[in-house]
């Protein structure tokens, strides 16, 4: 299956400001996506990222909150912008190939 | 809501136990897949069934699935303390999006 790199592991940033995460996948994939895990919950699909073009988000998720970069086949960013405390969560990426899905180790933010 | 339904939300139970979990969702699907989830780590994937498969095993996992009643269960045999974790079951809706269900918390006490 792919290997997936995803940075930061963990961030502690300060409410107002912005952190980008990246993932970088060892092959190429056509379909990745990008998932946040509130505290205590399940996985809430935010966007699918599409190589070329904007990305297609999910109802309750908008580009300003969450720009998504996707240059080529084997990497992707999720930018968390004006982050709140609101916002602490994990950020999980995703590929899917032809096998099935692949998971990213996860962005741990905490907002403060 | 994206997600689906799983029951219950949390489960203790002892060594040896069989723990089973429960999942419905909402939509036509083309296959389920259930994924463990240790700690607020990363997803491993346990299992996937297709949407024309009724049951499916894979060691000590046995899962099932009902597309009348969009339903699926995820029964554990024999459980170990090291099963510990949250279990989410996940369908694609017929697209290649995977959404997830709501989960279930598995505590197994030694």
């Amino acid at each position: 299956s792919a290997v997936i790199s995803q940075k930061p592991s963990r961030d502690i940033c300060q409410r107002g400001t912005s952190l980008t995460i990246q993932c970088q996948v060892d092959s190429q994939v056509t379909m990745m996506f990008w998932y946040r895990q509130q505290p205590g919950q399940s996985l809430t699909l935010i966007a699918t990222a599409n190589q070329g073009s904007e990305a297609t988000y999910e109802s309750g998720f908008v580009i300003d909150k969450f720009p998504i970069s996707r240059p080529n086949l084997t990497f992707s960013t999720l930018t968390v912008s004006n982050m709140s405390p609101e916002d602490s969560s994990i950020y999980l990426c995703s590929v899917l190939q032809h096998y099935g899905y692949t998971f990213g180790s996860g962005t741990r933010l905490t907002v403060v | 809501s994206q997600q689906g339904e799983e029951d219950p939300q949390a489960l203790s139970i002892q060594e040896g136990e069989n723990a089973t979990m429960n999942c419905s969702y909402k939509t036509s699907i083309n296959n389920l897949q259930w994924y463990r989830q240790n700690s607020g780590r990363g997803l491993v994937h346990l299992i996937l069934i297709r949407s024309n498969e009724r049951e499916k095993h894979s060691g000590r996992l046995r899962v099932t699935l009902d597309t009348s009643k969009k339903s699926s269960s995820l029964l554990i045999t024999a459980s170990r303390a090291a099963d510990t974790a949250s279990y989410f079951c996940a369908t694609d809706e017929n697209t290649d999006k995977l959404i997830f269900g709501t989960g279930t918390r598995l505590q197994v006490f030694p």
